[in-house]
């Protein structure tokens, strides 16, 4: 697609229901970042895909937090059990670099709520 | 440990006078420095990079960033603010091999008084 595509745009989920949350990069991207924002906060790190492999992901808050990504293309977040502390806007981008750090293109992002 | 610091949380200049965000980051190594914009309802858009050569950086906008290795620093300047600027404005570095792990600051919210 034209844009890093991220869905939903929103989701209301009640305490301890699991929730996924789909992002769909720019074509050709190889790089796949997901970012946390809470309110007030800047974007806090979760992980990272280069391809289909996660070279570092110690940014996830807990256990509860995985994801993947399948065919070095669209990548899923899952988040179990979910507390109201995970209410946070999820960010997904993604880059076309291959050997150093290029620019991100970020999606508009989920907003999560935790009843 | 890797990290990034903006010191401001928040900034109000008035429109037509001079901006500074500051930055300043800590890593061992060359660092790949970003800067990048959040405008209400809007993603995030790049401003501007920097990766080696010259320290001072032009983007978009109209910004410029001056990369400082003895301060560790990679402070955010534009002479003339406009009303349209109001955003939030977040400094990011790229570390790791390749610099692909981008670690952002909290960020500094500019407020623009006609």
């Amino acid at each position: 697609g034209a844009g890093v595509s991220q869905s939903p745009s929103n989701k209301v989920t009640e305490k301890g229901k699991d929730v996924e949350l789909r992002c769909d990069p720019i074509s050709g991207h190889t790089a796949l970042y997901w970012y946390r924002q809470s309110l007030g906060q800047g974007l806090e790190f979760l992980i990272y895909f280069q391809g289909n492999s996660a070279p570092d992901k110690s940014g996830l808050p807990s256990d509860r937090f995985s994801a993947e990504r399948t065919g070095g293309s669209v990548s899923t977040l899952t988040i179990q059990r979910t507390q109201q502390e995970d209410s946070a806007v999820y960010l997904c981008a993604s880059s076309l670099a291959v050997v150093s750090a290029g620019e991100l293109f970020f999606g508009e992002g989920s907003r999560l709520t935790v009843l | 440990a890797q990290s990034v610091t903006q010191p401001d949380i928040h900034i109000t200049v008035s429109e037509g006078a001079s901006l500074e965000l500051r930055c300043n980051y800590s890593y061992g190594a060359t660092p790949y420095l970003f800067w990048y914009v959040q405008s209400p309802g809007q993603g995030l858009q790049l401003l501007l990079k920097y990766f080696s050569g010259d320290t001072l950086v032009q983007g978009i906008k109209g910004f410029e960033a001056e990369f400082k290795r003895s301060q560790s620093s990679f402070n955010l300047r534009k002479p003339s603010v406009h009303w349209s600027d109001a955003a939030e404005y977040f400094c990011a570095v790229g570390v790791g091999t390749g610099g692909f792990k981008t670690i952002f600051g909290a960020g500094t919210r500019l407020f623009v008084k006609a």
